[in-house]
């Protein structure tokens, strides 16, 4: 069976400073990996995926992720954190049928 | 395209009662899926439809939970009777053909609070 893990429930960090938003994967076969975002009172929106190819996949709002295979993690990052991007985001696995398997999500604050 | 609509947007009930969840996905989706946000259990997949037949119903927690797609253009989740457990943000998505590799698009999710 397929799972995600998202370590950390929540992530604080200054505006202006680098983020990182950790996720680790377990699936039998390639990856279909993504990562989702939600403000409040809001549904899901999707930021990036990575299918296949480059290792460094690039999204919205200047977010990035970093697919490494050996340790089976999908890291989502950005190099300068702006306070509008404090939301709750979640990374996803995709199975063959493209059902997807969310993480706990992780709870980003970024302080002025 | 307005994207994935859902309504109501919140719902209050009281125990006992039926309550219906409506969803119109995007046109040109496939498949659909019924999610359920609550902060004990996190994002739990209720059950998808693929091409308006259900595939996997597994995370539907028990009898008192239907759904229904008579076609591609909407579909409904029932709860009957309704209890205060069943209080959560219910979430309906939509994805393209192509399968594994496509995005959900989501909608903008029920609150449903059962007194």
């Amino acid at each position: 069976a397929q799972s995600v893990a998202q370590p950390e429930d929540q992530v604080n960090v200054a505006e202006g400073n680098p983020l990182t938003v950790k996720c680790t994967y377990s699936v039998s076969g390639n990856p279909y990996l993504f990562w989702y975002v939600q403000y409040p009172n809001r549904g899901l929106q999707f930021l990036l995926k990575y299918i296949t190819g480059d290792n460094l996949v690039k999204g919205s709002y200047g977010f990035e992720a970093e697919f490494n295979k050996s340790q089976t993690s999908f890291h989502l990052k950005k190099p300068s954190a702006l306070v509008s991007d404090s939301a709750l985001y979640f990374c996803a696995v995709n199975t063959n049928a493209g059902k997807s398997t969310f993480g706990d999500g992780t709870t980003l604050t970024v302080k002025p | 395209d307005a994207g994935v609509i859902q309504s109501p947007r919140h719902e209050v009930t009281e125990m006992g009662q039926e309550v219906t969840l409506r969803c119109k996905p995007i046109s040109g989706h496939n498949s659909l899926f019924w999610y359920r946000q609550t902060m004990m259990r996190g994002l739990e997949l209720l059950i998808y439809f693929n091409n308006n037949v259900p595939i996997d119903d597994s995370g539907m927690p028990e009898d008192r939970f239907s759904a229904k797609m008579p076609n591609a253009s909407f579909s409904t989740l029932k709860i009957q009777p309704s209890e205060p457990r069943d209080s959560a943000v219910y979430f309906c998505a939509s994805s393209p053909p192509n399968g594994r590799g496509e995005k959900l698009f989501f909608g903008s999710g029920t609150q449903l609070s059962v007194l």
